[in-house]
């Protein structure tokens, strides 16, 4: 794996919005895509975790696709709300190595 | 069932010195992954350990060290510390024995190197 992308870097929104992340990564030796939510001052917390290529996982408002053969994943949040705002990270599994991406951070303001 | 255990929380330490931090995963987990966050970047791996092996490394200096026990805890060791060592230790343990595994994280340890 050489490196995992993601954008954008920030972002801001209004309480309400929609939005949406990208994260691209080697499609080459992959096995596994994980996006976790990490708060401040709290752990990462896993959000999903997908290994085939077509995967769909939805939790609540937030839902996540998989592409391995393009290499990317998008996330999306419907109607963000404030207690939304976090740092999402992906990372990418392959080769008993998982690299992560340096993450999107999304303020949601009320 | 306990979480992820990472101890001390906070460290303070002058440059030149040695630090020992150590991660307790959750019980059943014999994979632990050592991460560095700084400021702006994202999380870098360090190693993974998996059943008292170290499995895989990242692109950091020989100063950086780790350890897995047989009770899957581990340590990490960073000696002759640095000014820019200061940073967040995050630890994550999983069970790669099933399908779809995620990682579970410590809280960290936050490294001040003065």
């Amino acid at each position: 794996i050489l490196n995992v992308e993601q954008s954008p870097q920030s972002l801001h929104v209004q309480e309400g919005d929609s939005t949406n992340f990208t994260c691209s990564f080697p499609s080459s030796n992959f096995y596994a895509l994980h996006w976790y939510r990490w708060e401040t001052a709290k752990s990462p917390e896993a959000l999903f975790v997908m290994t085939l290529n077509g995967d769909e996982k939805k939790k609540g408002r937030i839902s996540a696709t998989l592409n391995t053969k393009e290499g990317y994943s998008y996330l999306y949040i419907k109607g963000s709300q404030p207690e939304d705002s976090a740092t999402y990270l992906c990372a990418s599994t392959g080769g008993f190595k998982t690299i992560f991406g340096a993450g999107t951070r999304l303020f949601v303001k009320a | 069932k306990a979480g992820v255990t990472q101890t001390p929380r906070y460290l303070i330490k002058t440059r030149g010195q040695q630090v020992t931090l150590s991660c307790s995963p959750i019980s059943g987990h014999r994979s632990v992954s050592w991460y560095q966050q700084t400021p702006g970047q994202g999380l870098q791996f360090l190693f993974e350990y998996f059943s008292e092996t170290q499995r895989n490394k990242g692109n950091f200096p020989g100063r950086f060290s780790g350890r897995q026990f047989s009770n899957s805890r581990s340590e990490m060791n960073v000696s002759t510390l640095e000014l820019g060592d200061s940073a967040l230790y995050l630890c994550a343990s999983s069970d790669p024995g099933q399908h779809n595994y995620g990682y579970t994280f410590g809280s960290g340890t936050r490294l001040t190197v003065v």
